[in-house]
């Protein structure tokens, strides 16, 4: 079993659609939570950083944490044909990039 | 600033041969890594440095793949003889003297593509 579990879609809605994306976790461990954006043939930037469980806002994103179910989510709002990449949920124990793992990825494409 | 720069951006071998990638850091980002990205496996952290000293390789494949970090400005990544397995897309990135703490933010290149026939 992977340490971090991601469903690849692809995942396609509409412009103006409200997205969802997931990954669960076993380590209990884990700590610090990030998601990156990747578009394509280009290398992942970071998006996203949480520590620990609670949500944080960013624009029209909003990361999740809840650590009692091993779950974290990364929720778009408004979606944009722009905002149509792969996203990487990552995380580590002790923060920083010590032992980031990464998920495996889920492409979302937003269609006009 | 210019970001990561990797090179070559494409390369395209035979089973065999060496195979040589390269990256420049971010000027003051004194951590560098390499990672692989498949589709099969995701992307897997390889080695990385720590003031050009490697401080974990355990993510290298095997003994046919070795980094090396000269300088604080230049690594490469060989794989000698080159497999068909190693078909991917190896990415270079840095962070901040701080490690990213706590963000842990790593700044990606664009990709070395490599394909092995």
């Amino acid at each position: 079993q992977k340490e971090v579990e991601q469903d690849p879609g692809p995942l396609s809605v509409p412009e103006g659609a409200i997205v969802s994306l997931n990954c669960t976790y076993s380590n209990s461990a884990f700590q610090y939570f990030m998601w990156y954006r990747q578009y394509s043939r280009k290398g992942p930037e970071l998006l996203m950083y949480t520590y620990s469980s609670g949500n944080k806002e960013d624009g029209r994103f909003t990361a999740q944490v809840d650590k009692s179910s091993k779950y974290i989510s990364l929720f778009i709002r408004d979606s944009q044909p722009s905002d149509s990449a792969t996203y990487l949920c990552a995380m580590s124990a002790r923060g920083g990039y010590n032992k980031l793992i990464f998920g495996a990825g889920t492409r979302l494409a937003v269609h006009p | 600033d210019a970001g990561v720069i990797q090179s070559p951006r494409h390369e395209v071998t035979e089973m065999g041969q060496e195979v040589t990638l390269r990256c420049k850091p971010i000027s003051g980002h004194d951590y560098l890594f390499w990672y692989r990205q498949t589709m099969m496996r995701g992307l897997e952290l390889l080695i990385y440095f720590n003031n050009n000293v490697p401080i974990d390789d355990s993510g290298m494949p095997e003994d046919r793949f070795s980094a090396k970090m000269p300088n604080a400005s230049f690594s490469t990544l060989k794989i000698q003889p080159s497999e068909p397995r190693d078909s991917a897309v190896y990415f270079c990135a840095s962070s901040l003297p701080t490690g990213g703490f706590p963000t842990g933010e790593l700044f990606f290149g664009e990709g070395s593509r490599l394909t092995v026939l």
